[in-house]
């Protein structure tokens, strides 16, 4: 059963504390993406990567990290740096990047307290 | 520079009525567009993509979308709305054909389906 994996499903952490989202593939995909997503203002790009131990900065980078270091996973580190993290977070994967068609897990909702 | 413009942010119609919800694009090069579908509280699923072949292009659960390179639109229709088709909808564009060219997602549309 091949797919894409978020876990949690919920999220809820302290101000102040990092918080680390899960993201898991295995269409074994090349390229994987988080987004991060608030009431009418759509999907912003946070990182991206098209290739094992290689990441790119997305719009809205400061705040969060990222690690590439298997194919299948891409977890997305939420820092105490992030101004205003609480938000739908989604995770997507695509075959080789560019215009190819986007899978996306069923995301994370983090809530800061 | 690419953009793209949902151009309303709700749309409302009954149930067994036609959908229009209107996107467009602004690109240098021969863009790649989507329309993605999102549930509450559930991921994207793509409904159509559209790579420079025909024009108009046919997705899943009856929707479709034509290009017109001329108006620099992807509008997306469906001619007879069911409750289910209720979520939020996204336009899409990628610039060019290569791995490093960024996409752009529209701000969405909220489709209402009043029974």
């Amino acid at each position: 059963d091949g797919g894409i994996t978020q876990s949690p499903k919920y999220l809820f952490r302290k101000e102040g504390q990092n918080v680390t989202l899960s993201c898991e593939q295995n269409l074994n995909h090349d390229a994987m993406y988080w987004y991060r997503q608030d009431p009418g203002q759509g999907l912003r790009l946070i990182y991206y990567s098209q290739i094992v131990n290689d990441f790119q900065k997305g719009d809205i980078a400061e705040g969060y990290s990222v690690s590439r270091e298997k194919k299948e996973s891409f977890p997305l580190t939420v820092t105490s740096a992030q101004k205003n993290p609480t938000a739908f977070y989604l995770c997507a994967s695509s075959i080789t990047g560019g215009p190819d068609t986007q899978y996306f897990g069923p995301g994370t909702r983090l809530t800061v307290l | 520079a690419q953009s793209v413009t949902q151009l309303d942010s709700h749309v409302s119609v009954s149930e067994g009525t036609p959908v229009l919800l209107r996107c467009n694009y602004s690109s240098s090069y021969s863009p790649s567009l989507f329309w993605y579908v999102q549930h509450p509280n559930k991921g994207l699923q793509l409904l159509l993509k559209y790579t420079s072949a025909a024009t108009l292009v046919k997705g899943i659960n009856g929707f479709e979308a034509e290009f017109k390179k001329s108006e620099t639109s992807f509008h997306l229709t469906k001619p007879s709305a069911h409750m289910s088709d209720a979520a939020e909808y996204f336009c899409v564009v990628s610039e060019g054909g290569n791995r490093d060219d960024k996409i752009i997602f529209g701000k969405g549309t909220r489709l209402h389906i009043l029974p």
